[in-house]
């Protein structure tokens, strides 16, 4: 069965500053790959996403991953964060053949302090 | 387009009502999931529908759940009845799922805005 693992519950940074939130996953073959926010009282908003192709994926806001299978990681990066990106950020692994059954991760929150 | 809509926002409710969450999709999208936010167990997915047909129901918690989809601009999640358990936000998400032969692949999915369902 697919499953992914966000080691990181919490974590803060201060504006300005770089960001890496990690994603691993578990799936036999080569997966699709989501990562998509949530601000306080709202839905999930796609971020990016991996289907095949370049390994490095740029997103909305100015967000990227990078997809490595060797390490079945998928981590999301900003270069510098800004107080409106505290929220908190989902990655996701859907199965890549047949009907698509997404599986989401525990989510981690992002503060921003200034 | 006005993306996926949910409805109600908030619903409180006692213990053993029904409870019915309304969705509509994006337009000419195919695929509905509806999928459940609680502190302890993260997002589940609870039903999934292809062209108005449910393919994976197997995240419904138990039989107070049942959901339908009557045509491709309508979804509903009904539990009856409810209990405080049952306390979460719930989403609503749809994705266009496109066909090759005889393979078929979700792009992503748009989330609504959650009901959040209080039972007391």
């Amino acid at each position: 069965a697919q499953s992914v693992t966000q080691p990181d519950i919490h974590i803060t940074v201060s504006e300005g500053a770089s960001l890496e939130l990690r994603c691993n996953y578990s799936y036999g073959a080569t997966p699709y790959l989501f990562w998509y926010v949530q601000s306080p009282g709202q839905g999930l908003q796609l971020l990016l996403k991996y289907f095949s192709g370049d390994t490095l994926v740029q997103g909305i806001k100015g967000f990227e991953a990078e997809f490595k299978r060797s390490q079945s990681s998928f981590n999301l990066r900003k270069p510098s964060v800004h107080w409106s990106d505290a929220a908190e950020y989902f990655c996701a692994v859907g199965n890549s053949g047949g009907y698509q059954k997404v599986t989401f991760g525990t989510g981690t929150k992002l503060q921003v302090i200034p | 387009d006005a993306g996926v809509i949910q409805s109600p926002r908030h619903e409180v409710t006692e213990m053993g009502q029904e409870v019915t969450l309304r969705c509509k999709p994006i337009s000419g999208h195919n695929s509905l999931f509806w999928y459940r936010q609680t502190m302890m167990r993260g997002l589940e997915l609870l039903i999934y529908f292809n062209n108005n047909v449910p393919i994976d129901d197997s995240g419904m918690p138990e039989d107070r759940f049942s959901a339908k989809m009557p045509n491709a601009s309508f979804s509903t999640l009904k539990i009856q009845p409810s209990e405080p358990r049952d306390s979460a936000v719930y989403f609503c998400a749809s994705s266009l799922a496109r066909t090759g032969g005889l393979l078929i692949s979700n792009t992503e999915a748009f989330f609504g805005q959650g009901t959040r369902l209080t039972v007391v």
